[in-house]
């Protein structure tokens, strides 16, 4: 099993550029979740997809901020414009089921905005 | 405002003796809690977890402990290894589902 897959696994870009982050569920798992981990405020869940469908955004922090999800086995977050305060480690993860203890994370993606 | 709190940044414990990482939560309607280890450039992983109903659990090395009245839970890890060297993140949720709210988490160092 290869785990989630997340893609890249850095960027650095520019104050006022497009970032699209990727990752790869674990295959067969039904739920998605997109986190944001900073010194601050540690692991932040930014959004939750269940089958694809987007089921609770309520951490995204700004219009400037979406994710899309088009098929099981593939999502999307993505920063335009990006500003530097959006620098931080993104964490992809999955799981079977909503109810699941247990969520796969993937290995992240450190983002950096100058 | 953060309803789980870490308030150790960091620990250090000697290989072979006991490691407590500790945690605080402000919501009493939390009644799910979990601890996950992140080493580095990785992704969290599951360690170990506790629901509400209990006041402790046990995995081997790893145990959690909860005390309702005080919002409070630690992880126990008996003895240290090593390999235990690790940030560790305790999570708490609402009736199971899926919106964990992480601390920030406690790097964990064992000395050799």
């Amino acid at each position: 099993d290869a785990g989630v897959i997340q893609s890249p696994r850095h960027e650095v870009t520019e104050m006022g550029q497009e970032v699209t982050l990727r990752c790869k569920p674990i295959s067969g798992h039904n739920s998605l979740f997109w986190y944001r981990q900073t010194m601050m405020r540690g692991l932040e869940l930014l959004i939750y997809f269940n089958n694809n469908v987007p089921i609770d955004d309520s951490g995204m922090p700004e219009d400037r901020f979406s994710a899309k999800m088009p098929n099981a086995s593939f999502s999307t977050l993505k920063i335009q414009p990006s500003e530097p305060r959006d620098s931080a480690v993104y964490f992809c993860a999955s799981s079977p089921d909503r109810y699941t203890d247990t969520q796969y994370f993937g290995p992240g993606t450190r983002l950096t905005v100058l | 405002d953060q309803q789980v709190k870490q308030n150790s940044p960091s620990l250090s414990v000697q290989e072979g003796r006991i490691s407590i990482l500790n945690c605080d939560y402000t919501n009493s309607m939390f009644d799910y809690f979990l601890w996950y280890k992140k080493y580095p450039a990785e992704g969290p992983t599951f360690l170990i977890s506790i629901s509400s109903i209990k006041d402790k659990n046990e995995d081997g090395r790893f145990t959690v402990f909860l005390n309702k009245s005080a919002k409070h839970l630690s992880l126990h890890i008996v003895p240290s290894q090593p390999g235990d060297s690790a940030v560790y993140f305790c999570a708490a949720s609402l009736g199971g589902t899926y919106k964990y709210i992480f601390g920030t988490g406690t790097r964990l160092k064992v000395l050799a």
